[in-house]
Protein backbone atom coordinates (compact mmCIF):
# COMPACT_ATOMS: atom_id res chain seq x y z
CA UNK A 1 0.00 0.00 0.00
CA UNK A 2 0.89 3.73 -0.71
CA UNK A 3 2.37 5.48 2.51
CA UNK A 4 2.06 9.04 3.10
CA UNK A 5 3.16 9.60 6.20
CA UNK A 6 3.35 13.44 8.49
CA UNK A 7 5.67 14.02 10.99
CA UNK A 8 2.83 15.13 13.62
CA UNK A 9 -0.55 14.83 14.03
CA UNK A 10 -0.82 17.52 17.03
CA UNK A 11 0.98 21.14 16.79
CA UNK A 12 0.79 23.61 19.23
CA UNK A 13 3.64 26.71 18.33
CA UNK A 14 4.10 29.95 19.86
CA UNK A 15 3.72 33.54 17.46
CA UNK A 16 7.31 33.72 15.61
CA UNK A 17 8.39 30.60 15.73
CA UNK A 18 9.89 28.18 12.99
CA UNK A 19 8.16 25.50 12.45
CA UNK A 20 9.05 22.77 10.20
CA UNK A 21 6.60 19.79 8.92
CA UNK A 22 7.61 16.96 7.65
CA UNK A 23 6.33 14.52 4.74
CA UNK A 24 7.66 11.41 3.72
CA UNK A 25 6.61 8.88 1.13
CA UNK A 26 6.65 5.68 0.03
CA UNK A 27 6.04 4.45 -3.56
CA UNK A 28 8.53 6.92 -5.80
CA UNK A 29 6.01 9.38 -6.62
CA UNK A 30 7.54 12.49 -8.60
CA UNK A 31 4.79 14.80 -7.43
CA UNK A 32 4.89 15.85 -3.74
CA UNK A 33 2.01 18.22 -2.19
CA UNK A 34 1.13 20.85 0.36
CA UNK A 35 -2.43 22.08 1.06
CA UNK A 36 -4.00 23.38 4.20
CA UNK A 37 -7.56 22.70 4.63
CA UNK A 38 -9.78 25.38 6.69
CA UNK A 39 -13.76 24.68 7.11
CA UNK A 40 -15.85 26.33 4.21
CA UNK A 41 -12.56 26.84 2.20
CA UNK A 42 -11.87 22.81 0.86
CA UNK A 43 -7.83 22.51 0.33
CA UNK A 44 -5.64 25.18 -1.10
CA UNK A 45 -2.41 24.43 -2.40
CA UNK A 46 0.48 25.98 -0.73
CA UNK A 47 3.02 24.80 -2.97
CA UNK A 48 4.51 22.04 -4.88
CA UNK A 49 7.36 19.85 -6.48
CA UNK A 50 7.84 17.47 -9.53
CA UNK A 51 11.03 16.51 -8.66
CA UNK A 52 14.05 16.75 -5.80
CA UNK A 53 15.31 20.59 -5.44
CA UNK A 54 12.46 21.63 -7.72
CA UNK A 55 9.54 23.62 -6.37
CA UNK A 56 6.59 25.73 -7.91
CA UNK A 57 3.75 28.06 -6.04
CA UNK A 58 0.66 26.89 -5.36
CA UNK A 59 -2.55 29.41 -4.60
CA UNK A 60 -1.48 30.63 -1.37
CA UNK A 61 2.39 30.59 -1.23
CA UNK A 62 2.84 33.63 1.15
CA UNK A 63 4.13 32.92 4.48
CA UNK A 64 5.62 29.85 3.93
CA UNK A 65 8.54 28.17 2.21
CA UNK A 66 9.62 24.29 1.00
CA UNK A 67 12.46 22.13 0.92
CA UNK A 68 12.90 18.94 -1.35
CA UNK A 69 16.33 17.18 -0.79
CA UNK A 70 14.94 14.10 -1.52
CA UNK A 71 12.83 12.34 -3.52
CA UNK A 72 10.81 11.05 -0.90
CA UNK A 73 10.76 13.92 1.71
CA UNK A 74 9.10 16.87 1.26
CA UNK A 75 9.16 19.86 4.25
CA UNK A 76 6.76 22.64 4.65
CA UNK A 77 8.75 25.83 7.02
CA UNK A 78 6.88 28.67 8.24
CA UNK A 79 9.39 31.24 8.87
CA UNK A 80 7.76 32.60 11.68
CA UNK A 81 4.57 31.93 12.61
CA UNK A 82 1.46 33.39 12.64
CA UNK A 83 -1.90 33.21 14.38
CA UNK A 84 -3.75 32.95 10.91
CA UNK A 85 -1.65 30.09 10.05
CA UNK A 86 -3.71 27.94 12.39
CA UNK A 87 -5.23 25.20 10.74
CA UNK A 88 -4.87 21.76 8.73
CA UNK A 89 -2.02 20.91 6.77
CA UNK A 90 -2.37 17.67 4.50
CA UNK A 91 0.39 16.24 2.35
CA UNK A 92 0.14 14.40 -0.68
CA UNK A 93 2.01 12.67 -3.45
CA UNK A 94 1.48 11.16 -6.79
CA UNK A 95 2.88 10.25 -10.02
CA UNK A 96 3.92 12.68 -12.72
CA UNK A 97 1.00 12.10 -15.23
CA UNK A 98 -2.22 14.30 -14.63
CA UNK A 99 -4.65 11.13 -14.85
CA UNK A 100 -3.08 9.60 -11.39
CA UNK A 101 -4.28 10.03 -8.16
CA UNK A 102 -2.92 11.59 -5.28
CA UNK A 103 -2.37 9.53 -2.18
CA UNK A 104 -2.13 11.76 1.11
CA UNK A 105 -1.03 11.67 4.63
CA UNK A 106 -3.07 12.26 7.81
CA UNK A 107 -2.56 15.52 8.20
CA UNK A 108 -0.80 17.75 10.89
CA UNK A 109 -3.31 20.10 13.13
CA UNK A 110 -0.93 23.38 13.36
CA UNK A 111 -1.67 25.70 16.69
CA UNK A 112 -0.19 28.88 16.62
CA UNK A 113 -0.69 30.69 19.66
CA UNK B 1 -11.72 30.96 -15.15
CA UNK B 2 -11.42 27.64 -14.10
CA UNK B 3 -12.97 26.77 -11.42
CA UNK B 4 -15.36 24.29 -9.28
CA UNK B 5 -18.44 24.31 -7.53
CA UNK B 6 -20.20 22.39 -4.85
CA UNK B 7 -23.26 23.86 -3.93
CA UNK B 8 -24.26 21.67 -0.69
CA UNK B 9 -22.30 22.76 2.38
CA UNK B 10 -23.93 20.06 4.66
CA UNK B 11 -26.64 17.13 3.29
CA UNK B 12 -28.54 15.27 5.97
CA UNK B 13 -29.72 11.57 4.73
CA UNK B 14 -31.09 8.29 6.18
CA UNK B 15 -29.39 5.39 6.97
CA UNK B 16 -30.43 3.32 3.75
CA UNK B 17 -31.63 6.20 1.61
CA UNK B 18 -30.17 7.54 -1.75
CA UNK B 19 -27.66 9.90 -2.00
CA UNK B 20 -26.15 12.45 -4.70
CA UNK B 21 -23.55 14.96 -4.08
CA UNK B 22 -23.07 17.68 -6.93
CA UNK B 23 -19.79 19.07 -8.14
CA UNK B 24 -20.11 21.42 -11.37
CA UNK B 25 -16.84 23.28 -12.64
CA UNK B 26 -15.90 26.01 -15.37
CA UNK B 27 -13.58 24.92 -17.93
CA UNK B 28 -13.72 25.00 -21.36
CA UNK B 29 -12.53 21.46 -22.13
CA UNK B 30 -13.42 18.30 -19.90
CA UNK B 31 -11.02 17.99 -17.48
CA UNK B 32 -9.82 15.00 -15.06
CA UNK B 33 -12.00 14.46 -12.52
CA UNK B 34 -11.93 12.94 -9.10
CA UNK B 35 -14.06 12.62 -6.13
CA UNK B 36 -12.37 11.98 -2.59
CA UNK B 37 -13.98 11.43 0.57
CA UNK B 38 -12.49 12.50 4.63
CA UNK B 39 -13.34 10.16 7.46
CA UNK B 40 -13.49 12.83 10.66
CA UNK B 41 -9.66 12.60 11.84
CA UNK B 42 -8.49 11.01 8.39
CA UNK B 43 -6.37 11.69 4.98
CA UNK B 44 -8.45 11.95 1.50
CA UNK B 45 -9.38 8.71 0.18
CA UNK B 46 -9.76 8.38 -3.87
CA UNK B 47 -13.49 7.18 -4.63
CA UNK B 48 -13.52 7.15 -8.13
CA UNK B 49 -11.77 9.28 -11.08
CA UNK B 50 -12.81 9.98 -14.76
CA UNK B 51 -10.52 10.53 -17.82
CA UNK B 52 -12.82 9.53 -21.01
CA UNK B 53 -15.14 6.74 -21.93
CA UNK B 54 -17.89 6.05 -20.28
CA UNK B 55 -20.06 8.44 -18.52
CA UNK B 56 -20.75 6.65 -15.72
CA UNK B 57 -17.93 5.68 -13.33
CA UNK B 58 -17.75 3.06 -10.16
CA UNK B 59 -15.78 3.89 -7.03
CA UNK B 60 -15.22 1.94 -3.63
CA UNK B 61 -17.62 1.97 -1.13
CA UNK B 62 -20.47 1.13 -3.62
CA UNK B 63 -20.32 4.99 -5.05
CA UNK B 64 -20.63 5.87 -8.43
CA UNK B 65 -20.57 9.59 -10.60
CA UNK B 66 -21.85 10.65 -13.90
CA UNK B 67 -19.83 12.99 -16.35
CA UNK B 68 -22.44 15.24 -17.94
CA UNK B 69 -20.67 17.11 -20.39
CA UNK B 70 -23.56 19.08 -21.24
CA UNK B 71 -23.98 20.52 -17.39
CA UNK B 72 -20.12 19.96 -16.84
CA UNK B 73 -21.57 18.25 -13.42
CA UNK B 74 -19.92 15.04 -12.25
CA UNK B 75 -22.36 14.59 -9.57
CA UNK B 76 -21.96 11.47 -6.55
CA UNK B 77 -24.23 8.81 -6.07
CA UNK B 78 -25.41 6.24 -3.94
CA UNK B 79 -28.34 4.07 -4.08
CA UNK B 80 -28.35 2.85 0.17
CA UNK B 81 -26.14 5.15 2.73
CA UNK B 82 -24.47 3.04 5.40
CA UNK B 83 -23.69 4.73 9.11
CA UNK B 84 -19.82 4.66 8.14
CA UNK B 85 -20.55 6.87 5.06
CA UNK B 86 -21.26 10.31 7.31
CA UNK B 87 -17.75 12.10 6.25
CA UNK B 88 -16.53 14.81 3.43
CA UNK B 89 -16.72 14.73 0.37
CA UNK B 90 -14.44 16.73 -2.53
CA UNK B 91 -15.08 17.15 -5.79
CA UNK B 92 -11.40 17.68 -7.56
CA UNK B 93 -10.92 18.07 -11.16
CA UNK B 94 -7.41 18.56 -12.69
CA UNK B 95 -7.39 21.69 -15.25
CA UNK B 96 -4.80 20.14 -17.48
CA UNK B 97 -1.81 20.98 -15.07
CA UNK B 98 0.00 19.35 -12.29
CA UNK B 99 -2.85 20.48 -9.72
CA UNK B 100 -6.13 19.37 -8.26
CA UNK B 101 -8.19 22.35 -7.71
CA UNK B 102 -10.60 21.39 -4.78
CA UNK B 103 -14.28 22.11 -4.21
CA UNK B 104 -15.10 23.19 -1.01
CA UNK B 105 -16.34 19.89 0.18
CA UNK B 106 -19.93 18.86 1.50
CA UNK B 107 -20.28 17.25 4.68
CA UNK B 108 -22.76 14.36 4.92
CA UNK B 109 -24.43 13.22 7.90
CA UNK B 110 -26.41 9.89 8.39
CA UNK B 111 -29.23 9.36 10.77
CA UNK B 112 -30.68 6.49 12.17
Amino acid sequence: DVKVTQSSRYLVKRTGEKVFLECVQDMDHENMFWYRQDPGLGLRLIYFSYDVKMKEKGDIPEGYSVSREKKERFSLILESASTNQTSMYLCASSFLELFNEQFFGPGTRLTVL
Amino acid sequence: AQSVTQPDIHITVSEGASLELRCNYSYGATPYLFWYVQSPGQGLQLLLKYFSGDTLVQGIKGFEAEFKRSQSSFNLRKPSVHWSDAAEYFCAPNFGNEKLTFGTGTRLTIIP
